[in-house]
């Protein structure tokens, strides 16, 4: 089942602009990871931080990380048109007991950079 | 030097046929994994190997098996093929453990006609 929503689903934005994508996820985590994708291509592994975390910085990437309201969110500072791709947050719950985890993706963000 | 590579990158084929999708990894990631990514981009899980052990099986029909020889390689083998099953299939793999992340094969783009 889906772990993640994702809000906003499509986001628009002049370069140089900040990008905020925001996503929820409805079970205890172990981490939470974001990862790009764009047309045609596969994903590419961006940030994770740990449930112990609150905020984690990646150059330009900066991801923050409330279980309380179990939500993060993902802020691109900025903005390239070369940012221009699909945004995916996704979860590995907190089962315990085993050292492996299945990694539950949200709905994803689209995000488009206007030159 | 591709770390995770899928082929085919596009399978075209009718209702009824059996294919497969092969995918490699050179990182020396204990496991890997095999996705589904719809038209509308959602994307789930539907089996991972750790190690050539089978560990993780979502819901997935029977007509879908994997198969994996050694901890570098994962198939993926679909009998009687459905217009349903059209759908990006992506590979992945990852680091034994929890806090790695994956990486991912650019895809194979599947189409049932």
């Amino acid at each position: 089942s889906q772990q993640g929503e994702e809000d906003p689903q499509a986001l628009s934005i002049q370069e140089g602009e900040n990008a905020t994508m925001n996503c929820s996820y409805k079970t205890s985590i172990n981490n939470l990871q974001w990862y790009r994708q764009n047309s045609g291509r596969g994903l590419v592994h961006l940030i994770l931080i740990r449930s112990n975390e609150r905020e984690k910085h990646s150059g330009r990437l900066r991801v923050t990380l409330d279980t309380s309201k179990k939500s993060s969110s993902l802020l691109i500072t900025a903005s390239r048109a070369a940012d221009t791709a699909s945004y995916f947050c996704a979860t590995i719950q907190d089962a315990g007991g085993t050292s492996y985890g299945k990694l539950t993706f949200g709905q994803g963000t689209i995000l488009t950079v206007h030159p | 030097d591709t770390a995770v590579s899928q082929t085919p990158k596009y399978l075209v084929t009718q209702m009824g046929n059996d294919k497969s999708i092969k995918c490699e990894q050179n990182l020396g990631h204990d496991t890997m994994y095999w996705y589904k990514q719809d038209s509308k981009k959602f994307l789930k899980i539907m089996f991972s190997y750790n190690n050539k052990e089978l560990i993780i099986n979502e819901t997935v029909p029977n007509r879908f098996s994997p198969k994996s020889p050694d901890k570098a390689h994962l198939n993926l083998h679909i009998n009687s093929l459905e217009l349903g099953d059209s759908a990006v299939y992506f590979c992945a793999s990852s680091a034994r453990g929890r806090y790695y992340g994956y990486t991912f094969g650019s895809g194979t783009r599947l189409t049932v006609v």
